[in-house]
């Protein structure tokens, strides 16, 4: 595998469900990141990790819970999420700072 | 508020047209600056970027954009675009602030549809 991968894909869950979602970078970045792309709406930056340390919260629900084991992977685990958080969930990761940022798939997901 | 203005949200031209795609945004201090394209199907890509030097970068697939300090623009062009640069194309600013986070701030996005 090469860049940066994400799964799943494609993930349907309830409003009461947990699920986690799972992104790993093969670049050797040192940072890692999650963007929520919904429909008509820019990205926007949910969290940033920095050498595993949380640098960046966007005042994100706690719904949404981030963990960084090392700086290859990245989780987002999901807890009793809201319809209106369907939507495409992407990763990055850069060497840091200013460095530009690689993007994986993303998991689209509904939540019903 | 950071913000990052992308004007032309739908554009649909006929192979071989020029191009030229708006980017504002609003900050006041040192930025980077970048072009993303994400292709049909596909993950977001680099298309170019702007750290310092050069106001007029390169990118790959025959892209280029201008920074123009004083209109605090980033606009991306192609003299002659192809059927397969059918792609939406977002515009992103890293505000160089103290807080070395490597935030993102992203435009809308445009949709570029070429026609053969």
């Amino acid at each position: 595998e090469t860049g940066v991968t994400q799964t799943p894909r494609h993930l349907v869950m309830g409003m009461t469900n947990k699920k986690s979602l799972k992104c790993e970078q093969h670049l050797g970045h040192n940072a890692m990141y999650w963007y929520k792309q919904s429909a008509k709406k820019p990205l926007e930056l949910m969290f940033v990790y920095n050498f595993k340390e949380q640098t960046e919260n966007n005042s994100v629900p706690s719904r949404f819970s981030p963990e960084c084991p090392n700086s290859s992977h990245l989780f987002l685990h999901l807890h009793t999420l809201q319809p209106e958080d369907s939507a495409l969930y992407l990763c990055a990761s850069s060497q840091g700072g200013w460095d530009p940022q690689y993007f994986g798939p993303g998991t689209r997901l509904t939540v019903l | 508020a950071q913000s990052v203005s992308q004007h032309n949200h739908h554009v649909i031209l006929s192979e071989a047209a020029s191009l030229e795609l708006g980017c504002n945004y609003s900050y006041g201090g040192t930025v980077n600056l970048f072009w993303y394209v994400q292709y049909p199907g596909q993950h977001l890509q680099l298309l170019l970027k702007y750290f310092s030097g050069d106001p007029l970068v390169k990118g790959i697939k025959g892209f280029e954009a201008e920074f123009i300090k004083s209109k605090f623009s980033f606009n991306l062009r192609k003299p002659s675009v192809q059927w397969s640069d059918t792609a939406e194309y977002f515009c992103a600013v890293n505000p160089r602030g103290s807080s070395n986070t490597g935030k993102l701030i992203f435009g809308q996005g445009t949709t570029l549809q070429v026609k053969p």
